[in-house]
């Protein structure tokens, strides 16, 4: 059993439209990452959320931890192109400990 | 400021023979990780070294090993190469943990990553 478990697994959408990807566990963690991979590099810090309800927000894209710290949601505003990659959210343990991951394809 | 590097970008063995993969840190930091992104297994702890020793271990045989040098690079070994080994290996490197504690807010900076290919 992963310990997160990240939905949807694919996502493909045109350009401009919104989408929300889910990071879950049954465990309570005290900070949650979440970072980005292009193809062909290591992933990539986007932000770390610490405080349960806390919303952090990097231009056109949202981060929510939830109030019990179980879950997180990564909302992404008028998707472009760019955004295209593989989303990993994290709990960061001494080591990192990855969800199950969603790939994200944004068209044109 | 340089980034984390790795070689070989690329790496074809045939199954049964040894690989070993390299990973300069971020000049000051003297914590390693490495993690193994398999096809449908997803991204995965290997080993963690931090000042030269190594300080934890994920679930992987022993066939799995490495060091950290005094400059605080290091190299993975992989022993008697199986298939299922075929990977993207990915180093990362932090500063050193020292008497950090949860949470851990802090970074850990990847590198490209090595393509292991085994045949």
């Amino acid at each position: 059993t992963q310990l997160l478990e990240q939905s949807p697994q694919f996502l493909s959408i045109q350009e401009g439209e919104n989408l929300t990807v889910y990071c879950n566990s049954s465990s309570v963690f005290s900070s949650l990452q979440w970072y980005r991979q292009e193809p062909g590099e290591g992933p990539v810090l986007l932000v770390t959320v610490v405080t349960g309800g806390e919303v952090k927000k990097l231009k056109r894209l949202t981060f929510q931890f939830g109030d019990a710290r179980k879950d997180s949601s990564l909302h992404i505003t008028a998707a472009q192109p760019g955004d295209t990659g593989l989303y990993l959210c994290a709990i960061n343990n001494d080591k990192l400990i990855f969800g199950t991951g969603t790939r994200l394809q944004v068209f044109p | 400021e340089a980034g984390v590097t790795q070689s070989p970008t690329h790496l074809i063995k045939t199954r049964g023979q040894q690989a070993t993969l390299r990973c300069s840190p971020i000049s000051g930091h003297t914590s390693v990780y490495w993690y193994q992104q398999a096809l449908g297994l997803g991204l995965q702890f290997l080993l963690w070294y931090d000042e030269g020793e190594e300080r934890n271990r994920g679930n992987f045989p022993p066939r799995f090993s490495g060091r950290q040098f005094p400059n605080y690079s290091s190299e993975l070994n992989v022993n008697a190469l199986e298939l299922e080994d075929s990977a993207l290996y990915l180093c990362a490197s932090r500063t050193s943990v020292g008497l950090a504690g949860p949470p851990y807010t802090d970074t850990q900076y990847f590198g490209p990553g090595t393509r292991l290919t085994v045949l």
